[in-house]
């Protein structure tokens, strides 16, 4: 199964600053890429979604994501963050099985 | 309104009980998994199903059961051998499952605290 990293345990940021979250996945070959967030007291929630085709994935809210195949990575930006984006975010890989990382929390000081 | 429906949303029992949490969804999904979420850790995937009357372990299956006798139910039993139970276990369904699979959607979660 796959192994997914993210960089980032705890990220602490003002409004209008720009956000990148990174994630890493083990092993290559054929995966489905996600992003999805966990809002205070709401379910988790797709952000974004890569299967195939242009790697530059566009998603929910303003968010983005950049899949580098050659870097196993599939890194979350927003170029201007809002209070409201506040919650916790899990990158996950699929090749047979969905494997999520542990989550980054993201903390946006109005 | 399709979604997944998870109940209770909070579940407190005494140790060396058996407790069975609730997940059904109207989405017309083949495919249900149970996860559990702690602190620090994510998602980790306890059991699966692909189909009615078939399910697999996922990566932390031991002191769980589960069943799938209908298509839009799966629940799951935490029993007395789960070493440490207490922890937010979510539910979700996705179309299809495997290599092509689709987008998985989630349930709003049961915390279940055994003391």
């Amino acid at each position: 199964a796959q192994s997914v990293s993210q960089h980032n345990h705890h990220v602490i940021l003002s409004e209008a600053a720009s956000l990148e979250l990174g994630c890493n996945y083990s092993y290559g070959g054929t995966v489905n890429l996600f992003w999805y967030v966990q809002y205070p007291g709401q379910h988790l929630q797709l952000l974004l979604k890569y299967f195939s085709g242009d790697p530059l994935v566009k998603g929910i809210k303003g968010f983005e994501a950049e899949f580098i195949k050659s870097k196993f990575s599939f890194n979350l930006r927003k170029p201007s963050v809002q209070w409201s984006d506040t919650a916790e975010y899990f990158c996950a890989v699929n090749d047979y099985k969905l494997s999520f990382g542990a989550g980054t929390t993201v903390t946006v000081r109005a | 309104d399709g979604g997944i429906t998870q109940s209770p949303k909070y579940l407190f029992r005494k140790e060396g009980q058996n407790v069975t949490l609730s997940c059904e969804q109207n989405l017309n999904h083949d495919a249900m998994y149970w996860y559990r979420q702690d602190p620090g850790q994510g998602l980790r995937l306890i059991y699966y199903s692909q189909i009615v009357n078939d399910f697999q372990k996922g990566d932390i299956a031991e002191g769980y059961s589960v069943s799938r006798e209908k298509k839009e139910s799966f629940p799951l039993t935490v029993t007395s051998a789960q070493k440490n139970p207490t922890a937010f276990y979510l539910c979700a369904s996705s179309r299809t499952t495997g290599r092509s699979s689709s987008e998985q959607y989630f349930g709003p979660g049961t915390r279940l605290t055994v003391t």
